[in-house]
């Protein structure tokens, strides 16, 4: 079937370690999107990719980093510089063109700082 | 930049019944496309509907549908004999039409409850 798989679900991060969350798609969509949620906010925009080898910063990409290196993948990473990273993630796609306008999610991960 | 706007944080609704959630939004564009997006505890996001700006005429999805208000900048959703698997947050999202690759701008969104 095709879909978006993240990995891990829950993830646990101490002060001070980068961690990587995955983000992969195989519906052969050009654009790819990483999503914070956190309670009360709705989803914020942290970097999104509309083609791959190129990437643009959105609302709050402070403390985070990502690579577009095939376009089935868009992993993120949260850095140390991140303050508050505990949040959901949720990572998007889209065709994009006369290929619609739909974005589809991922199932996220939970990142938890102890 | 554009903005949207969900006015209800929290919203409850009867078995059957019907109920209406708002939306509004900022923008100077004139092609643009709107979604409404259900969350529910599971947190998959699931695309409920979905309005082009150029069409003049509501967009309907069995039991859903919107009233899309072009000059007031408004885009409600109504969801007529609401089931208790509605219950879910609710968010509303703005997409440019220039290139059809551009993120969401979501809404802060509407967690509404089915009560049996």
């Amino acid at each position: 079937d095709g879909g978006i798989t993240q990995s891990p679900k829950y993830l646990f991060r101490k002060e001070g370690q980068n961690v990587t969350l995955s983000c992969e798609q195989n519906l052969n969509h050009d654009a790819m999107y990483w999503y914070r949620q956190d309670p009360g906010q709705g989803l914020r925009l942290i970097y999104y990719s509309q083609i791959v080898n190129d990437f643009q910063k959105g609302d709050i990409a402070e403390g985070y980093s990502v690579s577009r290196e095939k376009k089935e993948s868009f992993p993120l990473t949260v850095t140390s510089a991140q303050k508050n990273p505990t949040a959901f993630y949720l990572c998007a796609s889209l065709k994009g063109g006369q290929g619609g306008n739909e974005q589809f999610f991922g199932p996220g991960t939970r990142l938890t700082v102890l | 930049a554009q903005t949207v706007t969900q006015s209800q944080p929290e919203m409850s609704v009867q078995e059957a019944e019907t109920v209406t959630l708002s939306c509004t939004y900022d923008t100077s564009e004139n092609n643009y496309y709107l979604f409404w997006y259900k969350q529910p505890p599971s947190r998959q996001m699931i695309l409920v509907i979905r309005q082009e700006a150029y069409k003049q005429q509501n967009a309907t999805e069995n039991r859903f549908s919107v009233n899309f208000q072009k000059a007031a900048k408004s885009f409600s959703l109504k969801i007529s004999d609401s089931q208790l698997g509605d219950t879910a947050m609710y968010f509303c999202a703005f997409m440019t039409s220039d290139s059809g690759n551009t993120p969401l701008v979501f809404g802060k969104g509407t967690r509404l409850s089915v009560i049996a």
